[in-house]
């Protein structure tokens, strides 16, 4: 099946700092690729919809100067926290639609990324 | 916005108890897909559901879309310890994104 990979897995910084998540589709072309953040014990609230090539649309509410979105590839998009808070720390987690399949078709989801802020 | 609730938050159950989490939409959805989430996971799809009053089966899962394709339900017969995470269900919002629903956590006590 498709793979999606996330790196770092974790990742522990100072307020202030920025972070950058990767999101890989290993084995197949993602021509579109999801970002979402998931507080604990809570749902999965969509950020951005990333598109190869063109700008991410983002969210109502989600701040796009604050998370810079670039889908630099077909198999590649990264996600930078830019001046990280506490509030910021979360578990955040990419998907992507494989290019072949139609639209009504599953999303493949990467492990995730937990972020803390200290 | 498009918003889609579950119900219940909470479940526990013991070993081999049946288990029903549903998925209710004020807007009819174009399609319904489910998803597990282990505890410390990533959510992994299960199933997606297109037409109205479609009902699909998967081992001890039965999945069902509702006539009017406003709710959905998800069910678990003879649930095992295998079984613990949170249940979702998404609905497609758009060309190609989805929502998700609040999920339904179970806690299946041996």
């Amino acid at each position: 099946g498709a793979v999606v990979s996330q790196h770092p897995s974790w990742v522990i910084c100072k307020s202030g700092t920025s972070v950058k998540i990767e999101c890989r589709s290993l084995d197949f072309q993602a021509t579109t690729m999801f970002w979402y953040r998931q507080f604990p014990k809570q749902s999965l609230m969509l950020m951005a919809t990333s598109n190869e090539g063109s700008k991410a649309t983002y969210e109502q509410g989600v701040e796009k100067d604050k998370f810079l979105i670039n889908h630099a590839s077909l198999t590649l998009s990264t996600l930078t926290v830019t001046s990280a808070h506490p509030e910021d720390s979360s578990f955040y987690i990419c998907s992507a639609r494989d290019k072949g399949l139609a639209v009504w078709d599953e999303q493949f989801f990467g492990p995730g990324t937990r972020l803390t802020v200290l | 916005g498009q918003q889609v609730m579950q119900i219940p938050q909470y479940q526990h159950v013991q070993e081999g108890e049946d288990f029903t989490t549903y998925c209710n939409s004020s807007t009819t959805l174009s399609n319904i897909q489910w998803y597990k989430q282990r505890p410390g996971g990533h959510p992994v799809f299960l199933i997606q559901l297109v037409k109205s009053g479609e009902v699909k089966k998967q081992k001890r899962l039965t999945f069902q879309f509702g006539e009017a394709k406003k709710n959905s339900s998800l069910h678990i017969t003879a649930t095992q310890t295998t079984d613990v995470g949170t249940y979702f269900c998404a609905s497609r919002s758009g060309t190609y994104k989805y929502i998700f629903g609040t999920g339904t956590r179970l806690k299946v006590l041996a």
